[in-house]
């Protein structure tokens, strides 16, 4: 049984960019959440998907938006990097109909801005 | 501002004793508590998750919950080198609706051999 998959591991871009980050979620898993851990840090929400809708966002601006798939797979979009946004993106996903309980992450994308 | 506090150490124990981690959270109406272990460069993973007052064993794990204290702690009895990593502490503070996570800083624990 295949955990949380990330997509890619690494990635560098440069100031100004878009990058998408991608995630499958755990086998019989249907809600994806996304947090951001900056170094020495611990993760911070950055919002979650549950029916292909968009649930519940934390304090991050409109240039971090998302999507889930029917598959319940998902993307993190985020537009017009800053250096400020280099950090460990970590996708997480919860069992079925169970939002508040377990989060299960994948291996997390490093992503780099220059 | 809902917080959830670790202390972010590192916390130093020889190889066999039992390391005592803790966490204060802030939101009282919080339901779900979670402990997970990150490995340096890898990413969190569950180890522990207690959601009633008392304690919770699983194996070398016994996770400790006080909704009264707002305190919820984890012991790792007989550590090993291996259990050197940085815990995170994860609280879900839930209000209606209210699914995220709220992670602590974590703290960094090195067992000594």
């Amino acid at each position: 049984d295949a955990g949380v998959t990330q997509s890619p591991t690494h990635l560098i871009k440069t100031r100004g960019q878009q990058v998408t980050l991608r995630c499958s979620p755990k086998s019989g898993h249907d809600t994806v959440s996304w947090y951001q851990q900056a170094l020495g840090q611990g993760p911070q929400f950055i919002f979650q998907y549950y029916e292909e809708e968009e649930r519940q966002r934390g304090n991050f601006p409109d240039r971090f938006s998302g999507h889930q798939f029917p598959n319940y797979s998902s993307e993190l979009n985020v537009n017009a990097l800053l250096l400020g946004d280099s950090a460990l993106y970590l996708c997480a996903s919860s069992p079925l109909g169970m939002r508040g309980t377990e989060a299960f992450f994948g291996q997390g994308t490093r992503l780099t801005v220059v | 501002q809902k917080e959830v506090e670790q202390n972010s150490g590192p916390l130093s124990v020889p190889e066999g004793a039992i390391a005592s981690l803790n966490c204060t959270y802030s939101d009282r109406v919080s339901q779900s508590f979670f402990w997970y272990r990150q490995y340096s460069g890898k990413s969190p993973e569950l180890i522990m998750s207690i959601y009633s007052n008392g304690d919770k064993e699983d194996g070398r794990f016994t996770a400790q919950l006080n909704k009264a204290s707002q305190y919820v702690s984890l012991l790792i009895r007989d550590s090993q080198p291996s259990d050197s990593a940085t815990y995170l502490c994860a609280v879900n503070m839930s209000g209606a609706g209210s699914y995220q996570l709220t992670f602590g800083k974590g703290t960094k624990l090195s067992v000594i051999p």
